[in-house]
C-alpha cells in the first residue's frame, strides 16, 4: 500500500482480555516502531524493529506487552490481561532505514484501544 | 533515561501573529526531528536537524538546533488557520541511536 496500515482502527475490549494490533509498514521499509499515545500526550516509545529482530524493546511497560515481526514486514503488538490503563492510541511507524542521521518516520492512523 | 521537554503546552494566537515552540533535551542529541499532528490525525514529519547550530526554513517555518545540540525551536511567522495542530519535537541521543523520544507537544490554535 501507499502508507502504513494499522488494524483494527478501533478496538473495545474488557479488562483481562487479550488483544492483538496489526501494522503493515510501507513496502521496503526495514525499520518499524510502535508508540503509544494518550490524550494530550506525545507518542511514547514502546519497541523498535530492524528487520525481524527487536533492536530496542526498552519502552514496553511490562511483560504483558509483546511484539513480533516474523518476516520483517508486518508486525503484531500483543497485549495480555488488558488493564484500563492500557487504553490509548497505539501508533505504528516505519522508516526506510534506521541509524544516526536518517530515519524519517511515517506513521499509520493508529489503533484506538479502549479497555472497559 | 532521555527526556524531551517542550514549552509551552498550549498556545492560542490570532491569525497573522507569530508562534514559537521550544524543545529541550536532558541529553545531547545526535539529531532532532519535528512533527505536526492535526486534530484527530497522526504525526507527520516536518524536518530533521543534525548539525550544531543548524537553521532550516520551510516557507513560514524556521527550525533551529542549538549549539550544544540539547535544544531546538520552531518558529512560525504570520500564522494561518491551516497551522492549527500539535507540534512535536523528537530527539535521538547518542546512547540510543534508533529510539526517537518525543516531547509532549505544543498545541497551537489560531483564531481567524
Amino acid at each position: 500500500g501507499a502508507g502504513v496500515s494499522q488494524t483494527p482502527s478501533n478496538k473495545v475490549t474488557e479488562k483481562g482480555k487479550y488483544v492483538e494490533l496489526r501494522c503493515d509498514p510501507i513496502s521496503g521499509h526495514t525499520a518499524l516502531y510502535w508508540y503509544r499515545q494518550s490524550l494530550g500526550q506525545g507518542p511514547e516509545f514502546l519497541i523498535y524493529f530492524q528487520g525481524t529482530g527487536a533492536a530496542d524493546d526498552s519502552g514496553l511497560p511490562n511483560d504483558r506487552f509483546f511484539a513480533v515481526r516474523p518476516e520483517g514486514s508486518v508486525s503484531t503488538l500483543k497485549i495480555q490481561r488488558t488493564e484500563r490503563g492500557d487504553s490509548a492510541v497505539y501508533l505504528c511507524a516505519s522508516s526506510l532505514t534506521a541509524g544516526q542521521g536518517t530515519g524519517e518516520l511515517f506513521f499509520g492512523e493508529g489503533s484506538r484501544l479502549t479497555v472497559l | 533515561g532521555q527526556q524531551v521537554m517542550q514549552i509551552p503546552q498550549y498556545q492560542h494566537v490570532q491569525e497573522g501573529e507569530d508562534f514559537t515552540t521550544y524543545c529541550n533535551s536532558s541529553t545531547t542529541l545526535s539529531n532532532i526531528q519535528w512533527y505536526k499532528q492535526r486534530p484527530g490525525g497522526h504525526p507527520v514529519f516536518l524536518i530533521q536537524l543534525v548539525k550544531s547550530g543548524e537553521v532550516k526554513k520551510q516557507k513560514r517555518l524556521t527550525f533551529q538546533f542549538g549549539e550544544a545540540k540539547k535544544n531546538s525551536s520552531l518558529h512560525i511567522t504570520a500564522t494561518q488557520t491551516t497551522d492549527v495542530g500539535t507540534y512535536f519535537c523528537a530527539g535521538r541521543s547518542g546512547g540510543s541511536n534508533y529510539k526517537l523520544t518525543f516531547g509532549k507537544g505544543t498545541l497551537l490554535t489560531v483564531n481567524p
